[in-house]
This record gives C-alpha cells, structure tokens and sequence, in this order.
C-alpha cells in the first residue's frame, strides 16, 4: 500500500535550520511530482513546495522562497525540506503529499518543527 | 498567493445536506478545473475527497459532490452523517503554485 513518512521534525532556536525526510513506498516514487505542506498548531494548510518526479523543477510558496529547498533521491524513494533561517513563524506540522491529477492523494501523518528559543 | 475565502464554520443534522463556498480569484479558482476538497479530522492527515472540482477518488461516499460557477467553487456533502463532522478545506493550482482555503468546520448537530 501506498505510504509516505515524514522524520526529522523537532525544536529548533531561531535562525537556524533543519532538513525534513520523507520515506515513500508502495508507488514507483520517481514518477510522480510530491508536495510539501504545513499546518501551523491550530491553523490551515498552507501549501510550501513541489518537486518534479525528476527534481528538475521546484515551485514555493512566497512565504519560503529562498529560505527553504526542496529536493528528493529517486534512488532512495525519499523527498527533503531543507529550511534555513527558520522563524517563529515556522512552526507547523509539515506533511509531505504525493501528487495526484492537480491534488494529493496521499498524506503522510506529518511531522511537528518547532522553532522557539 | 492569498488564501483562498471560505466560511469559517457551517453546521447540519443528520441526514440534510451542507454547502461549503471557496472564493479565489481569476489566477486561481477562476482559471483552471483543477480544484481540490480535503476533509481533515482533529489530529489526522488531510483526505482527498474531490480533485479537477467535482471527481471523487475511489472509496469516497458520492454524497460528497463538488462543483465550480467562476471564481468560486462549492462542496456539498448531502446526507448528513456523524462522521462527517471535521474540518473541510479547499485548494486550487494558481499556474506553478497551490493555494489552499481557510478552512471550514462542519459540525452535525
């Protein structure tokens, strides 16, 4: 069946940084465009960043652009957030999402960042 | 990339049917047939319920039904049922990025 697993999430102090991994298996991930996505502690979704199934092209929100980097390894089925010069304002779960028909199908049950002093 | 405008809450007894709006813009909602539905129970990972505005993903009940008149997008849940009851979002391509809704709470009274 398919399943994506997000790791890496955890406290972090301002202005430093932390890479989320996401583990997919159960679909041929190299084919497939994936998401990341957050969810501030009692908020909405807010979409973040996609990849192309071949890491060629990669799309932010405003909100992260130039701060986080989005990347995956086709050979280790496994996508990453890199997020640098992290805010308070960053403080979420973060999901990562295999993409479908211009949606995501499947969700995995995220990953909380904190970032406080 | 504004979120998208839904009503914060919407409410329904068993059985009736709720409407949930998603208003966005001409870049967004208004340019592409590429509207999504995620229904998010407290604690869980979001649901996929509707894709390309009104599509359902295999397993998911057809009394969830979704539809588009312009810059807004509507989901309807009809046949009210206690599991139901979470938080509803909507989303849309916006040309090389996503936008998601505000977010709706159902509640089935």
């Amino acid at each position: 069946q398919v399943q994506v697993v997000e790791s890496g999430g955890g406290v972090v102090q301002p202005g430093r940084s932390l890479r989320l991994s996401c583990a997919a298996s159960g679909f041929t991930f190299s084919n497939y465009v994936m998401h990341w996505v957050r969810q501030a502690p009692g908020k909405g979704l807010e979409w973040v960043a996609l990849i192309s199934y071949d890491g060629s092209n990669k799309n932010y929100a405003d909100s992260v652009k130039g701060r986080f980097t989005i990347s995956r390894d086709n050979s280790k089925n496994t996508l990453y957030l890199q997020m640098n010069s992290l805010t308070v304002d960053d403080t979420a779960v973060y999901y990562c999402a295999k993409h479908f028909r211009w949606s995501s199908d499947y969700w995995g049950q995220g990953t909380l960042v904190t970032v406080s002093s | 990339q504004s979120a998208l405008t839904q009503p914060p809450s919407a409410s329904g007894s068993p059985g009736q049917s709720v409407t949930i709006s998603c208003t966005g813009t001409n870049s967004d909602v208004g340019g592409y047939n590429y509207v999504s539905w995620y229904q998010q129970h407290p604690g869980k990972a979001p649901k996929l319920m509707i894709y390309e505005v009104s599509k359902r993903p295999s397993g998911v009940p057809d009394r969830f039904s979704g539809s588009k008149s312009g810059n807004t997008a509507s989901l309807t849940v009809s046949g009210l049922q206690a599991e139901d009851e979470a938080d509803y979002y909507c989303s849309s391509y916006a040309g090389s990025n996503y936008v998601f809704g505000t977010g709706t709470k159902v509640t089935v009274l």
